[in-house]
């Protein structure tokens, strides 16, 4: 079975902080992991993803995602938020043939 | 070009209406996707182009009717909507079908409202 989880219908911080979106997954074989960002009306945005290699992944705007085998884990992170970040977040997972997503997380960055 | 483009980005079309959205991409890609996006919830996938053949159909209602004319171009013909079809549809593309490692790319949707 193919799943992916973000525990975390919204999540906010202050500007400066540091910022982590949680995903979880499972998956049966090798997983195949990304990350997406949705502003308001628009579509979706490639910030990452994860194939193979290093457990640390770096992507677009400054964001990073670290993939963890023993807690299937893939969070997404940023160590400085901007407003700009402000936006839905989407973890994804590829199996069976599919492109399957977590339910999303509201990301506000407070000023 | 790295893009996907769907037109019109707004869509307002009756119950009764026959409409169409439209789809490009010039990178090559062998699969393109539609997507169905509802308020604060994930896409759903809705057809799969493999090779300009229909290789996934995820039991979407026959009012719509996806269309491959080329490699280059997807459409998706609407037909008697209802009110509850109004969403974001997306348009998305790969190198091929399954993905798998090469990931997607989206466009930026159309936002379509059935009155």
């Amino acid at each position: 079975a193919q799943s992916v989880a973000q525990p975390e219908d919204q999540v906010n911080v202050a500007e400066g902080n540091p910022l982590t979106v949680k995903c979880t997954y499972s998956v049966s074989g090798n997983p195949y992991l990304f990350w997406y960002v949705q502003y308001p009306n628009r579509g979706l945005q490639f910030l990452l993803k994860y194939i193979t290699g290093d457990n640390l992944v770096k992507g677009s705007y400054g964001f990073e995602a670290e993939f963890n085998k023993s807690q299937t884990s893939f969070h997404l992170k940023k160590p400085s938020a901007l407003v700009s970040d402000s936006a839905l977040y989407f973890c994804a997972g590829f199996g069976n043939e599919k492109l399957t997503f977590g339910t999303g997380t509201r990301l506000t960055i407070i000023p | 070009d790295t893009e996907v483009t769907q037109t019109p980005k707004h869509l307002v079309m009756g119950m009764t209406n026959k409409k169409s959205l439209k789809c490009e991409q010039h990178m090559g890609h062998r699969a393109m996707y539609w997507y169905k996006q509802k308020a604060k919830k994930p896409p759903e996938l809705m057809f799969v182009y493999s090779y300009e053949k229909l290789s996934i159909n995820e039991s979407v209602p026959s009012r719509f009717s996806p269309e491959c004319p080329n490699s280059s171009l997807l459409n998706l013909h609407l037909h008697a909507l209802q009110p509850e079809d109004s969403a974001l549809y997306l348009c998305a593309s790969s190198q091929v079908a399954p993905a798998g490692s090469y990931g997607y790319t989206f466009g930026s949707g159309t936002r379509l409202t059935v009155v």
